[in-house]
């Protein structure tokens, strides 16, 4: 019963460094997307992908790259990690854009 | 650009008691709204939803209100539990479109 899965789930990383995080579903679910919550400011989308092929930019996608390498994983990656990035990231998916959207448990992500 | 709002970061209600959390949208192509519940250290996980041809959804212990022509839904929780202390994200969709999320409210539940 694993629904969205993430990894990893803590993370401390250097000004300048990179690093991919990963994320998984088997919920058969066409779209996937990255979130981060920050504190006061809710949960904003980095990236998403409507489906298999596809990506697209949310509304903070600076300092981000994505990939959808199948239709079950999307990885998330910090090319030059900055302090700003420090926040908690959620993947999620649903079975197409405009459906309920289900979460993975976070990765918590520090860079300093 | 706020799209969905959440006006009340806070909101502090005794056991038994009625929670209501508020949320106002000013999108008028959203037309599914959905609310979700976060624990510390856990991702949100859904809760209830209500799409745009009702205006009120019922399961449980939990009732989401819309009122369209005021761009408001609302989330009441009868009776309030220790339990429920958690925060709460309003979201709103439009057809094949993203989930836009409020900034949350904490709602804690006192005994």
């Amino acid at each position: 019963n694993a629904g969205v899965t993430q990894t990893p789930k803590f993370q401390v990383l250097k000004t300048g460094q990179s690093m991919t995080l990963q994320c998984a579903q088997d919920m058969n679910h066409n779209s996937m997307y990255w979130y981060r919550q920050d504190p006061g400011m809710g949960l904003r989308l980095i990236y998403y992908s409507a489906s298999e092929g596809t990506t697209d930019k949310g509304e903070v996608p600076n300092g981000y790259n994505v990939s959808r390498l199948n239709k079950r994983e999307f990885s998330l990656r910090l090319e030059s990690a900055a302090p700003s990035q420090t926040s908690v990231y959620f993947c999620a998916s649903n079975i197409t854009p405009g459906n309920t959207i289900y979460f993975g448990e976070g990765s918590w992500l520090t860079v300093v | 650009d706020q799209q969905v709002k959440q006006n009340s970061p806070s909101l502090s209600v005794q056991e038994g008691r009625i929670s209501i959390l508020n949320c106002d949208y000013t999108n008028s192509m959203f037309d599914y709204f959905l609310w979700y519940k976060k624990y510390p250290a856990e991702g949100p996980t859904f809760l209830i939803s209500i799409s745009s041809i009702k205006d009120k959804n019922e399961d449980g212990r939990f009732t989401v209100f819309l009122n369209k022509s005021a761009k408001h839904l609302s989330l009441h929780i009868v009776p309030s539990q220790p339990g429920d202390s958690a925060v709460y994200f309003c979201a709103a969709t439009g057809t094949a479109s993203k989930l836009t999320f409020g900034t949350g409210t904490r709602l804690q539940v006192t005994l």
